[in-house]
């Protein structure tokens, strides 16, 4: 099946720093990719679709300077949190659309912990 | 009022029971609907994929949609303790919103042994 490799699963940063989270599709190509963060007990938050090639979509409230989002290939979506700050800790989730199936594949996800 | 409303439970059975989600959704434009089990700490991963209404059923999950009604359920049977897990009911219209996902809040099951 379709496998979507998310790296890092956990990372601990310094507040100040910028952090950078790869999504990769595997054994498909993704010509869209969703980013979500999500909350204890809360469910995901969609804060921008990338279409390769092209610049992000951001949802409403999601400062587009502060979560860089680059999709320059088919297979490779990164998503850079920049100057992070402690409130920025939370799991974020990468998804990329299968461009032939249009089926949907999740990453594992990628703990932030910001100190 | 959300696009989609799910209970989000928690909801704890034991083990065998016959286990019945839902979710009710206001937008009539939905077509694709899905359901999602995620684990705590890891990714959603996809169960069922429904396009319009109708029973799909696979191994022990059920998944009815009943678009006049605008409501989904995901029924498990004999539900076992490695069920334990959220529940996420997700739709999309045919037209291109971007292709996102509507998301319901998810549903947290226990299954006890």
């Amino acid at each position: 099946g379709a496998v979507v490799s998310q790296h890092p699963s956990r990372v601990i940063c310094k507040s100040g720093t910028s952090v950078k989270i790869e999504c990769r599709s595997l054994d498909f190509q993704a010509t869209t990719m969703f980013w979500y963060r999500q909350f204890p007990k809360q469910s995901l938050m969609l804060m921008a679709t990338s279409n390769e090639g092209s610049k992000a979509t951001y949802e409403q409230g999601v400062e587009k300077d502060k979560f860089l989002i680059n999709h320059a290939s088919l297979t490779l979506s990164t998503l850079t949190v920049t100057s992070a700050h402690p409130e920025d800790s939370s799991f974020y989730i990468c998804s990329a659309r299968d461009r032939v199936t249009y089926g949907y594949t999740f990453g594992s996800g990628t703990r932030l912990t910001v100190v | 009022q959300k696009e989609v409303e799910q209970d989000p439970g928690p909801l704890s059975v034991p083990e065998g029971a016959i286990v019945s989600l839902n979710c009710t959704y206001s937008n009539s434009a939905f077509q694709y609907f899905m359901w999602y089990r995620q684990y705590s700490r890891k990714g959603p991963e996809l169960l069922m994929y429904t396009y319009s209404s109708g029973n799909k059923e696979d191994g022990r999950f059920t998944a009815q949609v009943d678009k006049s009604s605008k409501y989904i359920s995901l029924f498990i049977r004999d539900s076992q303790p490695s069920d334990s897990a959220t529940y996420l009911c997700a739709m999309r219209p045919t037209y291109n919103q971007g292709g996102k996902l509507i998301f319901g809040q998810g549903t947290e099951l226990s299954v006890k042994p």
